[in-house]
């Protein structure tokens, strides 16, 4: 597609139940990378994936969190037994290369959880 | 991870122009001088980038200070869809570097 894709754009979730959000790159893009974005607060990063190397995962907030990029290509994020903390929106953004040309983002999904 | 420091908030009047400053004192010379902006609801966006010489695009100029400790944002003529939220990050250019994208400073255009 034109630009990177996120679904689903809200997510309000129970507290204690799993969700999974994803992220749909640039077609071509080999970086990765997912931030999460709470209220009123700048992007806090928490994993990048470039290509076939081992992922960097060291934002991950807890080991309830996790990501996987399947053929290089779409990523998701697994939040496990979430918890009301974890509402925030996540953005997911993909880059060319390293990110020297720029990022590109999707537009997020709203997670809440009640 | 070199760090970036922009003030919280700024106003500008509509159709004016706009400064928008961002000190990074600890920038080494391997890093490259991002700009991005996040409009309402939505993902941020690239704006523009540098590493020595001032740059120009469609949306916006960069001003580089000589020693690369500060730059500039440059709005020519702010209009009411340039209200947004403004990052300056440093990209290494040498190899992958984490980014962190600090609360950037929130423009107010007033009509």
């Amino acid at each position: 597609g034109a630009g990177v894709s996120q679904s689903p754009s809200n997510k309000v979730t129970e507290k204690g139940k799993d969700v999974e959000l994803r992220c749909d790159p640039i077609s071509g893009h080999t970086a990765l990378y997912w931030y999460r974005q709470s209220l009123g607060q700048g992007l806090e990063f928490l994993i990048y994936f470039q290509g076939n190397s081992a992922p960097d995962k060291s934002g991950l907030p807890s080991d309830r969190f996790s990501a996987e990029r399947t053929g290089g290509s779409v990523s998701t994020l697994t939040i496990q037994r979430t918890q009301q903390e974890d509402s925030a929106v996540y953005l997911c953004a993909s880059s060319l290369d390293q990110g020297l040309s720029g990022y590109t983002f999707g537009s997020g999904t709203r997670l809440t959880v009640v | 991870d070199a760090k970036t420091t922009q003030p919280n908030s700024m106003e500008s009047n509509e159709e004016e122009p706009v400064h928008l400053p961002c000190n990074h004192s600890t920038i080494s010379g391997t890093d490259y001088i991002h700009w991005y902006r996040q409009l309402p609801s939505q993902g941020p966006e690239y704006v523009i980038h540098g590493l020595t010489s001032n740059v120009n695009n469609r949306m916006a100029s960069l001003a580089i200070a000589e020693d690369r400790k500060s730059s500039t944002l440059i709005l020519h003529r702010a209009t009411l869809r340039d209200a947004a939220v403004y990052y300056c990050i440093l990209r290494d250019f040498e190899g992958y570097q984490k980014v962190t994208f600090g609360t950037g400073t929130k423009l107010q255009v007033i009509p």
